[in-house]
C-alpha cells in the first residue's frame, strides 16, 4: 500500500463547478499535511497547509480527518486557471520528510 | 527576489557520463532536498541536507551523489551508475526542523542520448 494515495483523475468539470479531491495516508503518526499544485511540466507550488480544524483560503477549503486518515480539498466556483494536478503531501517522521501522492488531475472546461 | 534556482532547465547525458545539476537558494534556508519525478508517480526523495557539510540518503540515492559545501548550494551529480536517469529533477529547500513546507526550484529535465 502506498503511503499517500490519491485518485489520479482526471476530473473534468465545467467552469463554476464545485469539485472535491480526497487523499488517504497510511502513517497514523503523520504530523503535517499540505496541498500543492503542479502545472504541466512545472514545479509543485504550495497551495495551502491543512490544519486539524480545517481551513479556507478563498475558493479553496482543506479538511483533515485524523481518525480516518484522509485529507480533502474542495474547490468552489472552478476557474479555467484551476486546471492542474493537485498533490497531496504528508510530513512524517522526526525530520522534515515529505511524502508526495502521485496527484489528481483537474481539467476545467468552458 | 528570494528563491531557488536550478540549472540547466534541460540536460542530456551520454552513456557512461556523469552530469551535475545545480541548485542555488537565497532564502537562507538550512535544509535542502533533491527529488525525482517520473510520470504518474509522486516525487521521490534522492538526498537531503539539513545543514552545511551534512547530507543524508533519501529513498532512492543509488547512482546519485551530492555535496553541501555552502549553505546556498546543493548540487546533485547523476553518475553513470544510475541506469535510468531520465526524469524531472526538483530541488527544494525549507527552514530546518520545523513544520514549514518545502519550496521548489523550477526543475531540470534530464534525458539520455
Amino acid at each position: 500500500r502506498k503511503e499517500v494515495e490519491q485518485d489520479p483523475g482526471p476530473f473534468n468539470v465545467p467552469e463554476g463547478a464545485t469539485v472535491a479531491f480526497n487523499c488517504t495516508y497510511s502513517n497514523s503518526a503523520s504530523q503535517s499535511f499540505f496541498w500543492y499544485r503542479q502545472d504541466c511540466r512545472k514545479e509543485p507550488k504550495l497551495l495551502m497547509s491543512v490544519y486539524s480544524s480545517g481551513n479556507e483560503d478563498g475558493r479553496f477549503t482543506a479538511q483533515l480527518n485524523r481518525a480516518s486518515q484522509y485529507i480533502s480539498l474542495l474547490i468552489r466556483d472552478s476557474k479555467l486557471s484551476d486546471s492542474a494536478t493537485y498533490l497531496c503531501v504528508v510530513k512524517s517522521g522526526g525530520y522534515n520528510k515529505l511524502i508526495f501522492g502521485a496527484g489528481t488531475r483537474l481539467a476545467v472546461h468552458p | 527576489d528570494g528563491g531557488i534556482t536550478q540549472s540547466p532547465k534541460y540536460l542530456f547525458r551520454k552513456e557512461g557520463q556523469n552530469v551535475t545539476l545545480s541548485c542555488e537558494q537565497n532564502l537562507n534556508h538550512d535544509a535542502m532536498y533533491w527529488y525525482r519525478q517520473d510520470p504518474g508517480q509522486g516525487l521521490r526523495l534522492i538526498y537531503y541536507s539539513q545543514i552545511v557539510n551534512d547530507f543524508q540518503k533519501g529513498d532512492i540515492a543509488e547512482g546519485y551523489s551530492v555535496s553541501r559545501e555552502k549553505k546556498e548550494s546543493f548540487p546533485l551529480t547523476v553518475t553513470s551508475a544510475q541506469k535510468n536517469p531520465t526524469a524531472f529533477y526538483l530541488c527544494a529547500s525549507s527552514i530546518s526542523y520545523s513544520n514549514q513546507p518545502q519550496h521548489f526550484g523550477d526543475g531540470t529535465r534530464l534525458s539520455i542520448l
